[in-house]
């Protein structure tokens, strides 16, 4: 399988501070897709990184990819409690369909 | 704005009951996917669509049918509910099948199956 695993399953941290999330993968991939989901609701899109590109940005969001170790990072910078959701990677290759992961909950405090 | 919107977000139902959950999308993709999202598990998809009347098999289509009759619409059929059916459901379109292309995911519905 080419779960994305994320990595911590939970994470506390106080507003204004930065928040990393990991996720591994075992196969080749095409891309990684990151997603959010607030408590009890659909996922949102949040940045998708192909396999020839090695870091993304969108705002305060900041994706890497490192393709030798099957790895990628999120990091939010600056979070808010409005960043308060689970956030998800997602791997696309080959014929397979999307693969999400389990998820990282992400809790930050005011 | 992109719209993916599913009929219900709360539903209960009885055990053997057939169940409906209806997306629909305003985006004219082609491809429509129905998941279950279970609590460690993440996401796990039941079946896809990528065309109209076409559909495939996800991971976990047992117990479950979908029915594409118009591009936008994707329904997703429990044909007598269980109550290892109890989940969240939902309900995504995109501009591709293989994942090349980001997903647009409605709400949710939470089911409960009793």
């Amino acid at each position: 399988s080419q779960q994305g695993e994320e990595d911590p399953q939970a994470l506390s941290i106080q507003e204004g501070e930065n928040a990393t999330m990991n996720c591994s993968y075992k196969t080749s991939i095409n891309n990684l897709q990151w997603y959010r989901q607030n408590s009890g609701r659909g996922l949102v899109h949040l940045i998708l990184i192909r396999s020839n590109e090695r870091e993304k940005h969108s705002g305060r969001l900041r994706v890497t990819l490192d393709t030798s170790k099957k790895s990628s990072s999120l990091l939010i910078t600056a979070s808010r409690a409005a960043d308060t959701a689970s956030y998800f990677c997602a791997t696309a290759g080959g014929y397979n369909k999307l693969i999400f992961g389990a998820g990282t909950r992400l809790a930050v405090h005011p | 704005d992109v719209k993916v919107t599913q009929s219900s977000r709360y539903l209960v139902k009885r055990t053997g009951e057939k169940v409906f959950l209806e997306c629909v999308q305003d985006m004219d993709h082609e491809n429509m996917f129905w998941y279950r999202q279970d609590p460690g598990l993440g996401l796990r998809l039941i079946y896809f669509s990528y065309d109209v009347k076409m559909k495939e098999k996800g991971d976990i289509p047992e117990g479950y049918s979908v029915s594409r009759e118009k591009k936008e619409r994707f329904s997703l059929i429990l044909e007598s509910a269980s109550t290892n059916q109890t989940s969240m459901y939902l309900c995504a379109s995109s501009l591709d099948v293989q994942g090349r292309a980001s997903q647009y995911f409605g709400p949710g519905t939470r089911l409960l199956v009793l």
